[in-house]
């Protein structure tokens, strides 16, 4: 299997631009989940996808922040007007149906997309 | 409320050193997943082991294993005979089975020193 992909790995942009990150889950996978991670934190859930329908945005996702996944296969997250609170590592991960075989329920990551506002 | 504690923020042992990091967990729900996750300093966080809130036998997998205490709502995790290769930050986590939204703790950073 080829693991979730993620894209850019590194980001350094300006306070107030825009930024876009892309996800490609593993190909079997119907659940896409973004999750953000600061320093010495685990990660925190931001949102999730069921093939391409959002079915729950964690509050911590601003109206700044917009997630899309079209098609059900990959997915991008962009943020707007970009703060130096954004800056955090941003990762991406998918998973099986629940219950299906004994990885359901199990999320797998990518690499993450680090992410530095300055 | 999910929650999952992790007390040890750093754990510091010398190589060969046999060492358990805690994990401590509350939920409501009486079905759920438990997991292990290791994150080296490349930043992928990698899939360990998955426990169900049904199975509270040990698993062993070469020096890695698990204690599942329901009981306690503990899900410990003991490596063996410690390498440098060991030292990453590992993540104890939860979601319950009917979810989507897996639970993090704040992790536990290994060091192993040669």
């Amino acid at each position: 299997d080829t693991g979730v992909s993620q894209d850019p790995r590194h980001k350094i942009t300006k306070r107030g631009q825009n930024v876009t990150f892309r996800c490609d889950p593993i190909s079997e996978h119907n659940r896409l989940y973004w999750y953000r991670q600061t320093l010495g934190q685990g990660p925190e859930f931001l949102t999730y996808f069921q093939n391409e329908a959002q079915l729950e945005k964690s509050r911590l996702l601003s109206n700044r922040f917009s997630a899309e996944r079209p098609k059900g296969s990959f997915s991008t997250l962009e943020i707007q007007r970009t703060e130096q609170g954004d800056s955090a590592m941003y990762l991406c991960a998918s998973s099986s149906e629940q219950g299906l075989g004994r990885t359901g329920n199990t999320i797998y990551f990518g690499e993450g997309s680090w992410l530095t506002v300055v | 409320a999910q929650k999952v504690t992790q007390a040890q923020t750093e754990i510091s042992v010398v190589e060969k050193e046999d060492v358990t990091l805690d994990c401590v967990y509350e939920t409501r729900d009486t079905t759920y997943y438990l997991f292990w996750y290791k994150q080296p300093p490349s930043g992928e966080l990698v899939f360990l082991i998955r426990r169900n809130s049904f199975d509270e036998q040990n698993e062993i997998s070469g020096r890695y294993s698990w204690n599942f205490q329901k009981s306690t709502s503990s899900f410990n995790f003991t490596i063996t005979a410690s390498q440098v290769v060991d030292s990453a930050v590992y993540f104890c986590a939860l979601v319950n089975t009917g979810g989507f939204k897996t639970i993090f703790g704040a992790g536990t950073r290994l060091f192993v020193k040669a």
